[in-house]
C-alpha cells in the first residue's frame, strides 16, 4: 500500500511569492494534519482537517491556508512567503483524529 | 511551560545499554501518546504508541506513562549505533481551551549510540 505522499519533493522560492504544496494520505486514512519543521525542532502544528473540515489550527499567521478535497487529499498553501517560512514541511494521515499519524517524506521549501 | 517538553539532550549511550528518553506534557485531559523517530534528514516515523497508564513492550522498546505526574517516557534495550536519532514525543491535547485535541511534539532528544 502507498504511503503518505508529499509532493514537491524540493521547492525554491522568492520572498513574497505563493507555494502550494500537495498531499494525499494513505488510503481509508480521512484525517490530514500539516506541520512545519525547522532545523533542530520538533515539528509545529499549522492544520488538520478531517472528513474535508477544518478540526483545528496552530499559531500561523493568515497567510497560511489549506484545504482537503472530497478524495481527502490536502493542498497547503502560503502566500507573501519571507524567509523564515524556510522549513520542512509534513503531512501526515491518520484514520481517527486520536491515533497515532503516519508522516510523509516531507516537502523541503527553501525561500531566498 | 511548554506544552509538551523533553530532555534536550544530546544523550550519548554504549551500544548495548540501555537509552531513557523523557517526556512532560501540560494537558492533564491527554489520552493518547505516541513517540517518534526521525533520522537526519528523513521524516518522522512512528515507533511507540500508549494510552494506558503503565508499560507498553516493543521488542526492545518500552514506553512508560503516567498520567498523575503527566509523564511519559521511552525506554531503548540493548541499544545499537542504528538507534542513533532525534526521539520526539508527541501528545494529543488541547492547544487552547474550546480547541479540538491536536497532536503536539517535543523538541526532540537526540540519540548516539556509540560502537
Amino acid at each position: 500500500d502507498a504511503g503518505v505522499t508529499q509532493s514537491p519533493t524540493h521547492l525554491i522560492k522568492t520572498r513574497g511569492q505563493q507555494v502550494t504544496l500537495r498531499c494525499s494520505p494513505i488510503s481509508g486514512h480521512k484525517s490530514v494534519s500539516w506541520y512545519q519543521q525547522v532545523l533542530g525542532q520538533g515539528p509545529q502544528f499549522i492544520f488538520q482537517y478531517y472528513e474535508k473540515e477544518e478540526r483545528g489550527r496552530g499559531n500561523f499567521p493568515d497567510r497560511f491556508s489549506a484545504r482537503q478535497f472530497p478524495n481527502y487529499s490536502s493542498e497547503l498553501n502560503v502566500n507573501a512567503l519571507l524567509l523564515g517560512d524556510s522549513a520542512l514541511y509534513l503531512c501526515a494521515s491518520s484514520s481517527q483524529v486520536t491515533y497515532g499519524y503516519t508522516f510523509g517524506s516531507g516537502t523541503r521549501l527553501t525561500v531566498v | 511551560q511548554k506544552e509538551v517538553e523533553q530532555n534536550s539532550g544530546p544523550l550519548s549511550v554504549p551500544e548495548g545499554a540501555i537509552a531513557s528518553l523523557n517526556c512532560t506534557y501540560s494537558d492533564r485531559g491527554s489520552q493518547s501518546f505516541f513517540w517518534y523517530r526521525q533520522y537526519s534528514g528523513k521524516s518522522p516515523e512512528l515507533i511507540m504508541s500508549i494510552y494506558s497508564n503503565g508499560d507498553k513492550e516493543d521488542g526492545r522498546f518500552t514506553a512508560q506513562l503516567n498520567k498523575a505526574s503527566q509523564y511519559v517516557s521511552l525506554l531503548i534495550r540493548d541499544s545499537q549505533p542504528s538507534d542513533s536519532a532525534t526521539y520526539l514525543c508527541a501528545v494529543n491535547l488541547k492547544i487552547s481551551s474550546g480547541s479540538a485535541r491536536q497532536l503536539t511534539f517535543g523538541s526532540g532528544t537526540q540519540l548516539t549510540v556509540l560502537p
